[in-house]
C-alpha cells in the first residue's frame, strides 16, 4: 500500500464549477498537508498548506484535513479555465524533510 | 531571485551511458531534495540533503544512481549506467526553515526530462 493514495483522473469540468479533490494517506505520523499545483512541463508549485486537522481557505481555494480519517480535500469554487492543472496532494512529519507525494490530479476546466 | 536552476533541460542517450543533472538551489536554502516523476510512479523522493549533507537516500533506485552537493551552490545527480528504465523527470527543489516545528515549502526547478534509447 501508498503511504499516500491520490486518484489520477483526469478530471474535466466545465467553467464555474466546484471542484472537489481527495487523498488518503497511511502514516498518521503526518503533520503538515499540502497542495502543490503543477503546470505542463513545469516544476510543482506549493498552493496551500495545513497543519494538522481543519480548514483553511485562500481566495477560491479551501483545504480540508480529517486526521481522524487520514483524508484531505481540496476544494475549487467557481474554477477557471487557468486552475487547469495537475494539483499533487503531499505531506510531512513534524521534521517536514521528508514530503511524500501523491500521484497528482490532472484537471480540465472547459470554458 | 531566480528560482531553481536545472540543467539540462532535456537529454536524450543511450543505454549504457552515464547522466549527470545539475541543480543550483535558491541562495541561502539549506537543504536540497531530488525527485523522479514518472506517469506509473508519481514524484517520488530520491534523496536530500541538509546543509549540504545528505540526509537520507534510502529513495535513491540502486547503486547505478549517486549524488553529491559539494558546496551550498551546487549539486548532482548522476546515473552510471542508464537504463531505459530511468526515464522520467528529474526535479530539484529547495527549502528553508525546515526544523523540528517548522513548515519548510519546496521550491521545485522546471526539471530535466531525461530518455534513455
Amino acid at each position: 500500500q501508498k503511504e499516500v493514495e491520490q486518484d489520477p483522473g483526469p478530471l474535466s469540468v466545465p467553467e464555474g464549477a466546484i471542484v472537489s479533490l481527495n487523498c488518503t494517506y497511511s502514516n498518521s505520523a503526518f503533520q503538515y498537508f499540502m497542495w502543490y499545483r503543477q503546470y505542463s512541463r513545469k516544476g510543482p508549485e506549493l498552493l496551500m498548506y495545513t497543519y494538522s486537522s481543519g480548514n483553511k481557505e485562500d481566495g477560491r481555494f479551501t483545504a480540508q484535513v480529517d486526521k481522524s480519517s487520514k483524508y484531505i480535500s481540496l476544494f475549487i469554487r467557481d474554477s477557471q479555465p487557468s486552475d487547469s492543472a495537475t494539483y499533487l496532494c503531499a505531506m510531512s512529519n513534524t521534521g517536514g524533510f521528508k514530503t511524500i507525494f501523491g500521484a497528482g490530479t490532472r484537471l480540465f476546466v472547459k470554458a | 531571485d531566480a528560482g531553481v536552476i536545472q540543467s539540462p533541460r532535456h537529454e536524450v542517450t543511450e543505454m549504457g551511458q552515464e547522466v549527470t543533472l545539475r541543480c543550483k538551489p535558491i541562495s541561502g536554502h539549506n537543504s536540497l531534495f531530488w525527485y523522479r516523476q514518472t506517469m506509473m510512479r508519481g514524484l517520488e523522493l530520491l534523496i536530500y540533503f541538509n546543509n549540504n549533507v545528505p540526509i537520507d537516500d534510502s529513495g535513491m533506485p540502486e547503486d547505478r544512481f549517486s549524488a553529491k552537493m559539494p558546496n551550498a551552490s551546487f549539486s548532482t545527480l548522476k546515473i552510471q549506467p542508464s537504463e531505459p528504465r530511468d526515464s522520467a523527470v528529474y526535479f530539484c527543489a529547495s527549502s528553508s526553515g525546515q526544523g523540528a516545528s517548522m513548515f519548510g515549502e519546496l521550491f521545485f526547478g522546471e526539471g530535466s526530462r531525461l530518455t534513455v534509447l
